[in-house]
C-alpha cells in the first residue's frame, strides 16, 4: 500500500524568501505523485503533478517539484512566496488504474510581512 | 471542461438528525467519486469512494453511507448524526482510467450540535 509523509506541520516563512515543503513516499512501483494546496475553509487545488519524464517539474502559481526515486522524494518548492501562498500544503501518492490517492497529514505555511 | 458542485457549504445540525450532502460532477462520464473527510492536523480521510453507479466501498467504518444514483452523482448520508461526525467534507473525482489525480469540490463545513 502506498502512504505519504509530510515531515514539517506548520512552516513560517518571510515574504520573498524561499520555500521548500518535505515530502516522503512509500510505494513499490512508479508512484505518481501531486502537491495540493488548500485555503481556509476551501477544497483542495491542484499545484502539479508527476507521473514520468523530467524529474522537475513545473506547476502554477511559480511553484516548482523535484522527484528523487533514491530518497522517496517529491519536494515542492518556491523561489520567492507571496502573503497569498499562506495555505495549507498536501502531498499525495497514486497509482496506475488506482481508485485512491493516498494523502499527507498536510504542511500549514505562514508567511510573515 | 469539467466541473464539480457540492453543497450546501456550510450546515449545522442537531445530534441525532439525518444528513444528506450532494455532489455532481459535469463534463465527464462514468468518473471515480470520493467523499473525504478532513480533521484539523490530521489530513484527509477516504470515507468512500465509488468507481460506477451503486458500486461504493468504504473505508473506514462509520455514522456515514454513500450513494451513487446517477453516474455523476454521489451523496453522503447519515440516519443520525453524531458530535464526532462533526468536520470538513470533501467531494472528489478521477477520471476512471489515470493515475488517480482527483479534482475536489469546495466542501461543507458540518458542525453536529
Amino acid at each position: 500500500a502506498q502512504s505519504v509523509t509530510q515531515p514539517d506541520i506548520h512552516i513560517t516563512v518571510s515574504e520573498g524568501a524561499s520555500l521548500e515543503l518535505r515530502c516522503n513516499y512509500s510505494y513499490g512501483a512508479t508512484p505518481y505523485l501531486f502537491w495540493y494546496v488548500q485555503s481556509p475553509g476551501q477544497g483542495l487545488q491542484l499545484l502539479l503533478k508527476y507521473f514520468s519524464g523530467d524529474t522537475l517539474v513545473q506547476g502554477i502559481k511559480g511553484f516548482e517539484a523535484e522527484f528523487k526515486r533514491s530518497q522517496s522524494s517529491f519536494n515542492l518548492r518556491k523561489p520567492s512566496v507571496h502573503w497569498s501562498d499562506a495555505a495549507e500544503y498536501f502531498c499525495a501518492v497514486g497509482a496506475w488504474a488506482g481508485y485512491k490517492l493516498s494523502f499527507g497529514a498536510g504542511t500549514t505555511v505562514t508567511v510573515r510581512a | 471542461s469539467q466541473t464539480i458542485h457540492q453543497w450546501p457549504a456550510t450546515l449545522v445540525q442537531p445530534v441525532g438528525s439525518p444528513l444528506s450532502l450532494e455532489c455532481t460532477v459535469e463534463g465527464t462520464s462514468n468518473p471515480n467519486l470520493y467523499w473525504y473527510r478532513q480533521a484539523a492536523g490530521r489530513g484527509l480521510q477516504l470515507l468512500f469512494y465509488s468507481v460506477g453507479i451503486g458500486q461504493i466501498s468504504s473505508e473506514v467504518p462509520q455514522n456515514l453511507s454513500a450513494s451513487r444514483p446517477q453516474d455523476r452523482q454521489f451523496i453522503l448520508s447519515s440516519k443520525k448524526l453524531l458530535l464526532s461526525d462533526s468536520g470538513f467534507y470533501l467531494c472528489a473525482w478521477s477520471f476512471d482510467r489515470g493515475q488517480g489525480e482527483a479534482f475536489f469540490g469546495q466542501g461543507t463545513r458540518l458542525t453536529v450540535v
